[in-house]
């Protein structure tokens, strides 16, 4: 059981680049999230899903964008890279929303140059 | 907004000793917090949970303590070990989204 798992670990992007970041999870949870962590910063969630074919914004949604096609993957998408985006990101996944324990990936350090 | 903080963003402890990190919490209505340990380079790893219909809650070496009349939770760890050196955060539910505190340091020293 791998738990939850993301692709790449480690991403260099220019500005103005795009790129998708791949979670997966095998625990058949509902529930999808994406963070970002920056120093001195807590968690902020980026977007969110719900089920699969479905996707909500966070917190911080803007220059991103996501999608859940399949229940087990969550893709979070950068069209235009910008520096202020540089950041690592967490997937999280859960079986419920809100109370329950949200297992995360090992994360994917992003820096745009 | 909601926030989620800690007293102290560095904690020094001797091995073997108690540690205990403590997060302020701002909305009343949330009923759901959780701790959560990071180690360097890694993602956030599930201590342990507590509902706000208790005021403590123990795991293995670790006892979390909620206070809803000051709101205030701490993580208790028993006998520290160099392993539990990391940062360690706490998030609660003031909605149907967790909040994410920015994190204490832990370290451990022989």
């Amino acid at each position: 059981n791998a738990g939850v798992t993301q692709t790449p670990k480690f991403r260099v992007l220019k500005t103005g680049q795009s790129m998708t970041l791949l979670c997966a999870q095998d625990m058949n949870h509902e529930y999808m999230y994406w963070y970002r962590q920056d120093p001195g910063m807590g968690l902020r969630l980026i977007h969110y899903s719900v089920g699969e074919g479905t996707t909500a914004k966070g917190e911080v949604p803007d220059g991103y964008n996501v999608s859940r096609l399949k229940k087990q993957n969550f893709l979070l998408g950068l069209e235009s890279a910008a520096p202020s985006q540089t950041s690592v990101y967490f997937c999280a996944s859960s079986t419920g929303l809100g109370s329950y324990e949200q297992y995360f990936g090992p994360g994917t350090r992003l820096t745009v140059t | 907004g909601e926030s989620v903080g800690l007293h102290l963003p560095t904690l020094s402890v001797q091995e073997g000793d108690n540690s205990i990190i403590n997060c302020a919490y701002s909305n009343s209505a949330s009923d759901y917090f959780i701790w959560y340990k990071q180690e360097s380079g890694k993602g956030p790893q599930f201590i342990i949970d507590i509902r706000s219909n208790m005021d403590k809650r123990q795991g293995q070496r670790v006892t979390v303590l909620l206070n809803k009349t000051v709101k205030h939770l701490s993580l208790q760890i028993a006998a520290t070990q160099p392993g539990d050196s990391a940062v360690y955060f706490c998030a609660e539910n003031p909605t149907d989204k967790l909040i994410f505190g920015t994190g204490t340091r832990l370290q451990v020293f022989p």
